[in-house]
């Protein structure tokens, strides 16, 4: 069964600092992957994918993700962090046969303080 | 553009009321979804239907029914509601084809059963 693991629900950092934000994947089969972000009690926005081709995949907001197919991991990044940038991370999987039914993992919570 | 719509925004009910919540779609696509999310847990599919006609269960059905008369369509239902029930639940759909299609949600509907 397809999984998604994310490391710490809870991430702080300083404005300006580094944003990092771990995903792993099982799988046996080639994945798509996607994060998703949750401001508080809105719905969910694409950030990025990825499906095929090109490993770094840049999306909105100043994020990129790179999947690495060794590591089984999509982990997400942005060089600078914005004090907008406070929200609920969520990485997905799919798998094609699928019905791109996505399998979520249980969240990152990002704080960003000045 | 609308997008997923999903009707109420906000609901209390009762233990054992029954109540339909709404979700339409504009954008032509034949796959829609059903999650709920719980804090902690990420988003967990309820049901999902690959067209008109045809559904099927996803992880969490239990309590829960759908249908898909229309294309635009997807409604979820509640019955004999309890207090596990509460939670946000999340319309959602995708067009047919590769599964790295872009999965679209709408708002969400958050549920408090009393």
């Amino acid at each position: 069964a397809q999984s998604v693991t994310q490391l710490g629900s809870h991430v702080s950092v300083s404005e300006g600092a580094l944003v990092l934000l771990r995903c792993n994947y099982s799988s046996s089969v080639p994945p798509y992957l996607f994060w998703y972000v949750q401001y508080p009690n809105q719905g969910l926005q694409l950030l990025l994918k990825y499906t095929t081709g090109a490993t770094l995949v840049k999306g909105i907001n100043g994020f990129e993700a790179e999947f690495k197919k060794s590591e089984t991991s999509f982990h997400l990044t942005k060089p600078s962090a914005h004090m907008s940038d406070a929200a609920e991370y969520f990485c997905a999987v799919t798998y094609t046969g699928t019905a791109s039914k996505l399998t979520f993992g249980t969240g990152t919570r990002l704080q960003v303080t000045l | 553009n609308a997008g997923v719509t999903q009707t109420p925004k906000f609901r209390i009910l009762k233990i054992g009321q029954s109540m339909t919540l709404q979700c339409t779609q504009d954008m032509n696509h034949n796959y829609m979804y059903w999650y709920r999310q719980d804090p902690g847990m990420g988003l967990k599919l309820i049901y999902y239907s690959v067209g008109a006609g045809i559904t099927d269960k996803g992880e969490v059905p239990n309590g829960y029914n759908v249908s898909r008369s229309t294309t635009e369509d997807f409604p979820l239902r509640l019955e004999l509601a309890a207090p596990s029930q509460t939670s946000v639940y999340f319309c959602a759909s995708s067009q047919q084809g590769v599964a790295g299609n872009t999965i679209y949600f709408g708002e969400g509907s958050w549920l408090t059963v009393v």
